[in-house]
Parts: structure tokens; sequence; C-alpha cells
């Protein structure tokens, strides 16, 4: 089946580690995102990719990076610079351009930091 | 400036009453998309519909319809003759012709009591 696949579905870290969110999608889309959901304010985009080998700054790229080696891969990586970690993140992905068409979503990532 | 508000954090529903989650948006272009998705306990977004800035139709699936008004910037979404799994949180999003990126509400969560 198509869709995307998020993993693990949760993780734990400890503080001053970095870890990274696995993003997987085979659905062909160029387009890829990552969001941050933390309650009470809705989703905060954090990185997204329109093509392989390129990928931008969303709203709150601080303490964060990514990689887009792969056309179906996204990974996250939440680094020690990121003082508050402690989140549910989002993967999504759209076809190419094409915002007229609804983004899909992962299952998502708990982060918790221990 | 916040491009999506949901004004409601948390609605509660006696079972079998209608329901009504607003959305106001923002945007300077005449071309833009609007887009509802429900997140249940599980954590994915599910994608309810979709919306272009040309077609002011009203919509009707089953129990849901969505009311679309562009002189009030308005996309609400309202539930008929709730049940109980229809609790869940819910998004509006928006995204423009122009831009490349989804745009997110913080969320509506509803809770229909049986």
């Amino acid at each position: 089946d198509g869709g995307i696949t998020q993993s693990p579905k949760y993780l734990f870290r400890k503080e001053g580690q970095n870890v990274t969110l696995s993003c997987e999608q085979n659905l062909n889309h160029d387009a890829m995102y990552w969001y941050r959901q933390d309650p009470g304010q809705g989703l905060r985009l954090i990185y997204y990719s329109q093509i392989v080998n390129d990928f931008q700054k969303g709203d709150i790229a601080e303490g964060y990076s990514v990689s887009r080696e792969k056309k179906e891969s996204f990974p996250l990586t939440v680094t020690s610079a990121q003082k508050n970690p402690t989140a549910f993140y989002l993967c999504a992905s759209s076809p190419p351009g094409r915002l007229n068409t609804e983004a899909f979503f992962g299952q998502g990532t708990r982060l918790t930091v221990v | 400036a916040q491009k999506v508000t949901q004004a409601q954090t948390e609605i509660s529903v006696v079972e079998k009453e209608d329901v009504t989650l607003d959305c106001v948006y923002e945007t300077r272009d005449t071309t833009y998309y609007l887009f509802w998705y429900k997140q249940p306990p599980s954590g994915e977004l599910v994608f309810l519909i979709r919306r272009n800035s040309f077609d002011e139709q009203n919509e009707i699936s089953g129990r849901y319809s969505w009311n679309f008004q562009k002189s009030t910037s308005s996309f609400n979404f309202t539930i008929t003759a709730s049940q109980v799994v229809d609790s869940a949180v819910y998004f509006c999003a928006l995204s423009e012709a122009t831009g490349n990126q989804f745009y997110f509400g913080t969320g509506t969560s509803l809770t229909v009591i049986p």
C-alpha cells in the first residue's frame, strides 16, 4: 500500500544526545515536510524539501537538521541544540509544486527527553 | 501573522448534537486552497476535504458539511448528529498558489459525550 511510514513510533532521548527520526514514502511525491506538534500550538513547520538534495528551513528549524538524498526518504535529526525537543513529530508529503493537493501524513513519532 | 485561526480550542457536545468548527483564514493571494484534517487519538492526520478559492459551493459528505464564505474569509465545518467516533482534534489548513508550504490552525479538540 502507498503511504508514509514514520519510525519509531516512540523515542526516548537522553539530554545531550542527537536522535534521528525516519520518514519514508512510496507515493512518488517530490515534496516532503516535517512538523512539530505541541499541545495547543497546532502544527509548526520545521523543514521542507521540494526536491531531492534541496531543503528549506521552516518556522522552527533551530536545533534540527535534515537530509534529502533520496526521493523516498527525509530523515529529521533532533540535535542537542534543541532545548525542548519533547513533542510529537509528523512527516508529510505532497505532489511536486502542487499545493492544491492535500498533504499526506505519517503516523507520527513521539519523542520524549528523559 | 497567523494565517489560519481556529478560535475554538475545545468543544464538548452530547452525542447526536450538531457541532460547527470555525476556521478563519488570511491571505493576499487570489488563488488559494483550504483543507480540513481530522487527527484521532492515534495521531495520524486524516484528510477530510479540499476547497479552492474559486469554488464557494458548499459541500456535504454524509454527516459532514463545509461552508466556505470568501466574504468573511471563513471555512467552517459542521458535523450533524455527532457520534463518539467523531471525537478528535480537527485542523484547518491553507496553502497559497504562490507559496510552498501549508499553514495549519492550532486545532479544535472535539469531544462527543455518549
